[in-house]
């Protein structure tokens, strides 16, 4: 089965540092993989995602994820954190032929001035 | 969230009610989905529906139902059968069903027990 873990419930930055949100992964065969980001009663807007290709991926607002097949990790970064960063992020991993996208639990990003 | 229309924002359940959520989507999108939020959980898959006139479950289908008549309308009811209806539900919609595809979500409906 896949599943999709994000360790941290929660991440404190200060503005201007870089941040890192972590996932990791389990599925068997290749994975697709997906960054979106929830702010306050919100729908989820769509970051980035990983097909195939390049490990990493570029993506909305100066977001970026890198692909690591051995650590079997997607790892959302950002060189210089915002203030208006702060939100719920959510890793979700998709795989072969199946429908399902699952959902890790989410990180709460906190950046501070 | 552009594109993707959910209402009512907020739904008020009575005891023994059946309350529908809307969603319609201007995308053209083949696929469309509905997910179930809890505080401190991922969002979990309630049905989904590739094609007009056929959807299929999700994780938690129970004490849900769905129709997809149109291509842009995938209305969720959920019924009395659903003992624990309070959560925030979201709506989403790809091109088509494929595993590589974006979902694009909607802003959500908030449903509340009375």
């Amino acid at each position: 089965a896949q599943s999709v873990a994000q360790p941290e419930d929660q991440v404190n930055v200060a503005e201007g540092n870089p941040l890192t949100v972590k996932c990791t992964y389990s599925v068997s065969g290749n994975p697709y993989l997906f960054w979106y980001v929830q702010y306050p009663n919100r729908g989820l807007q769509f970051l980035l995602k990983y097909i195939t290709g390049d490990n990493l991926v570029k993506g909305s607002y100066g977001f970026e994820a890198e692909f690591n097949k051995s650590q079997t990790s997607f790892h959302l970064k950002k060189p210089s954190a915002l203030v208006s960063d702060s939100a719920l992020y959510f890793c979700a991993v998709r795989w072969g032929r199946g429908n399902k996208l699952t959902f890790g639990t989410g990180t709460q990003l906190k950046v501070e001035l | 969230d552009g594109g993707i229309t959910q209402s009512p924002k907020y739904l008020f359940r009575k005891e023994g009610q059946n309350v529908t959520l809307s969603c319609e989507q201007n995308l053209n999108h083949d696929a469309m989905y509905w997910y179930r939020q809890d505080p401190g959980q991922g969002l979990r898959l309630i049905y989904y529906s590739q094609i007009v006139n056929d959807f299929q479950k999700g994780d938690i289908a129970e004490g849900y139902s769905v129709s997809r008549e149109k291509k842009e309308s995938f209305p969720l009811t959920v019924t009395s059968a659903q003992k624990n209806p309070t959560a925030f539900y979201l709506c989403a919609s790809s091109i088509a069903g494929g595993p590589s595809e974006t979902q694009y979500f909607g802003p959500g409906t908030r449903l509340l027990v009375l």
